[in-house]
């Protein structure tokens, strides 16, 4: 099983709706999580971090399920600038390691 | 203001050559960290400074350096670029107050793109 795993996509998506997607990890000692945002030929961007109770952040909310050891990202009521490249970042700390996920592309359309 | 810089945007060097890329940071972190990231791919950590102390992935090559010799600057020193090295160099930072090297939040500069010829 890969340390980090997401679904590369695309998600084609209409303008407006709803999209969520998972990022699953295999290390049950993680302890960090974090949504980063990529934009096509740019530097990733902290959307938001992602903590044991859930967050949201505008349309945003992001869960994170420790039993099953997957983190989720909620987007609604979706805008085309919200088209992007969306990684998923897992780390924990007893050896110091960070393992980005490969991304999920979510393309808005109008 | 850019908070992490990376110079230069663009690096053209031909197969063997030795480059250096820059980065230099204004938010006084303790951290920095390199990463290579190639098309479609995820960024794939170089190895990270910790204040003074350097950090090298297992997996990093021996032909990829680090120095930084104050907190604003850290370099990436490619001693003898192979085709397979072409990518996008992300330098980014972290605040390193909390336990652990990985637990905060990263700021990353907008990356170096290096061709090899």
């Amino acid at each position: 099983r890969k340390e980090v795993e997401q679904d590369p996509g695309p998600f084609n998506v209409p303008e407006g709706a709803t999209v969520a997607f998972n990022c699953t990890y295999s290390n049950s000692a993680s302890q960090s999580f974090f949504w980063y945002r990529q934009d096509c030929r740019k530097e990733p961007k902290l959307l938001m971090s992602v903590y044991s109770s859930g967050n949201e952040d505008g349309r945003f909310t992001a869960q994170l399920n420790r039993a099953s050891q997957y983190i989720s990202l909620l987007i609604r009521d979706s805008k085309l600038s919200d088209s992007a490249t969306y990684l998923c970042v897992v780390s924990w700390g007893a050896d110091d390691k960070i393992i980005f996920g490969k991304g999920t592309r979510l393309h808005i359309l109008p | 203001d850019a908070m992490v810089i990376q110079n230069p945007r663009y690096q053209v060097t031909q197969f063997g050559k030795p480059v250096t890329l820059s980065c230099s940071q204004t938010l006084n972190h303790n951290v920095m960290y390199w990463y290579q990231q190639k098309s479609s791919q995820a960024p794939k950590l170089l190895f990270h400074y910790y204040d003074k102390d350097f950090n090298n992935e297992a997996d990093t090559p021996d032909n990829f350096q680090s120095r930084r010799p104050n907190t604003s600057f850290c370099f990436l020193d490619i001693r003898s670029p192979g085709l397979g090295d072409a990518a996008m160099y992300l330098c980014a930072t972290s605040s390193g107050k909390r336990a652990g090297a990985f637990t905060d939040t990263q700021y990353f500069g907008p990356g170096t793109r290096l061709t090899v010829l």
